[in-house]
């Protein structure tokens, strides 16, 4: 399967620690991004990469949030101190080139924050 | 700023029976694009269509069809002969041309239910 994936697809963790999320996505799609999505309402961007480059954040993605894309393959979003509020369905997704091209999303991680 | 409007939460037809979902946008730019996805309980976001804003040609696939009104800002889905396993929700989404234009909104989704 040559889609897209991420892993893990459930995470459980206590409010404060940290956690980390990891997206493969569909090989030679130099763009990959990053949404948020929470019971009832359309996913949220957060960021994006053109390869290894971040070039946009939301205002969405606050201090605590890092994302990285070291080599233009996979990439990782973490989230530090994690809070109650974080919990969400965190979407991956990628596209083949620049401009308004559709966007293939991953499964996604389901992150639960007690 | 962009924004995108599904005013159905939800929607519950029986097998058969055609339904229409309704999208309302807002955006500044002249150009853009529209776009509709499915989520089905699965969970994985499947890409249906995207349509520029210099097409208004309505565009079929199967028994899925849309309706691109640029008059009335609506970019509407509808699905003729509704199938169990079209059960899912829908989003519509708007990317603006200008600026970054991968601020792909998303509006708040229908969830669609065909009953057998």
């Amino acid at each position: 399967d040559t889609g897209v994936s991420q892993d893990p697809r459930h995470k459980i963790t206590k409010r404060g620690q940290n956690v980390t999320f990891r997206c493969d996505p569909i090989s030679e799609h130099n763009r990959l991004y990053w949404y948020r999505q929470t019971l009832g309402q359309g996913p949220e961007f957060l960021t994006y990469f053109q390869n290894e480059a971040q070039l946009e954040k939301s205002r969405l993605l606050s201090d605590r949030f890092s994302a990285e894309r070291p080599k233009g393959s996979f990439s990782t979003l973490e989230i530090q101190r994690t809070e109650q509020g974080d919990s969400a369905m965190y979407l991956c997704a990628s596209s083949p080139w620049e401009g308004a091209d559709e966007q293939y999303f991953g499964p996604g991680t389901r992150l639960t924050v007690t | 700023a962009q924004k995108v409007t599904q005013a159905q939460t939800e929607i519950s037809v029986v097998e058969k029976e055609d339904v229409t979902l309704d999208c309302v946008y807002e955006t500044r730019d002249t150009t853009y694009y529209l776009f509709w996805y499915k989520q089905p309980p699965s969970g994985e976001l499947v890409f249906l269509i995207r349509r520029n804003s210099f097409d208004e040609q309505n565009e079929i696939s199967g028994r899925y069809s849309w309706n691109f009104q640029k008059s009335t800002s609506s970019f509407n889905f509808t699905i003729t002969a509704s199938q169990v396993v079209d059960s899912a929700v829908y989003f519509c989404a708007l990317s603006e041309a200008s600026g970054n234009n991968n601020d792909m909104r998303f509006g708040a989704g229908t969830r669609l239910t065909v009953k057998p």
